[in-house]
């Protein structure tokens, strides 16, 4: 089992909709929990961090963690073109500093 | 400027032959990371460092060494390049963070590496 998994998609969405991205991790001792976009070719850039269960919401992006379930999501309401881009879930699990899903590709459909 | 850079860009070498990237950050972070990304697998952590002079294993450290004997700087050698090391590459630097918690990683432009 991966330590942290993503569905790769690609995940299409008509534009003004609302994407979906989840993410599960294996490590129950896991406190830190990162969504970063990365556009193709590009470095990844950090959207939200989230350290605590619950929603935090920044602009158009929520994210939410339910460390009981293990898992991470993140919402992106009114998506617009400029979001396709794929979509890296991330979490500390143990000394290795952080662990990074394989990534969830987002296609926003104008 | 501020922020963290690498060097080559690009790099084409061939199988056998030893490479550095370099990794160079402004910040004075106290963490320094490896990735490698491809296609599938997502990033992939070779070695990170905490402070100078300090470093650990990633996931797949094997054909790879690290150093760190300046804050900002944190080059990456292949040893002996093979056809599998060939990716792309990214250096990240991050705060300490505190409470157990680890602070946002910020990330480097990449190298990109083909071994022949």
């Amino acid at each position: 089992q991966k330590e942290v998994e993503q569905n790769s998609g690609p995940l299409s969405v008509p534009e003004g909709a609302i994407a979906s991205l989840n993410c599960t991790y294996s490590d129950r001792g896991s406190q830190s929990f990162f969504w970063y976009r990365q556009y193709s070719g590009k470095s990844p850039e950090l959207i939200m961090f989230i350290y605590s269960n619950g929603d935090k919401e920044d602009g158009r992006f929520t994210a939410q963690l339910n460390k009981a379930s293990q898992y991470v999501s993140l919402l992106i309401r009114d998506s617009q073109p400029s979001d396709s881009a794929t979509y890296l879930c991330a979490a500390d699990t143990g000394r290795r500093a952080l662990t990074f899903g394989s990534g969830t590709r987002l296609q926003v459909q104008p | 400027d501020a922020g963290i850079t690498q060097s080559p860009r690009y790099k084409i070498t061939e199988t056998g032959r030893q490479v550095t990237l370099m990794c160079h950050q402004t910040w004075s972070h106290s963490y320094m990371f490896w990735y490698r990304q491809d296609l599938g697998h997502g990033l992939r952590l070779i070695y990170y460092s905490a402070a100078a002079d300090i470093t650990d294993k990633g996931e797949v450290p094997d054909g790879y060494v690290v150093s760190r004997s300046k804050t900002e700087n944190f080059p990456l050698t292949l040893e002996s390049a093979t056809r599998s090391q060939t990716s792309v590459y990214f250096c990240a630097s991050s705060e300490s963070g505190t409470s157990g918690r680890w602070d946002e990683q910020f990330f480097g432009p990449g190298t990109r590496l083909t071994v022949l």
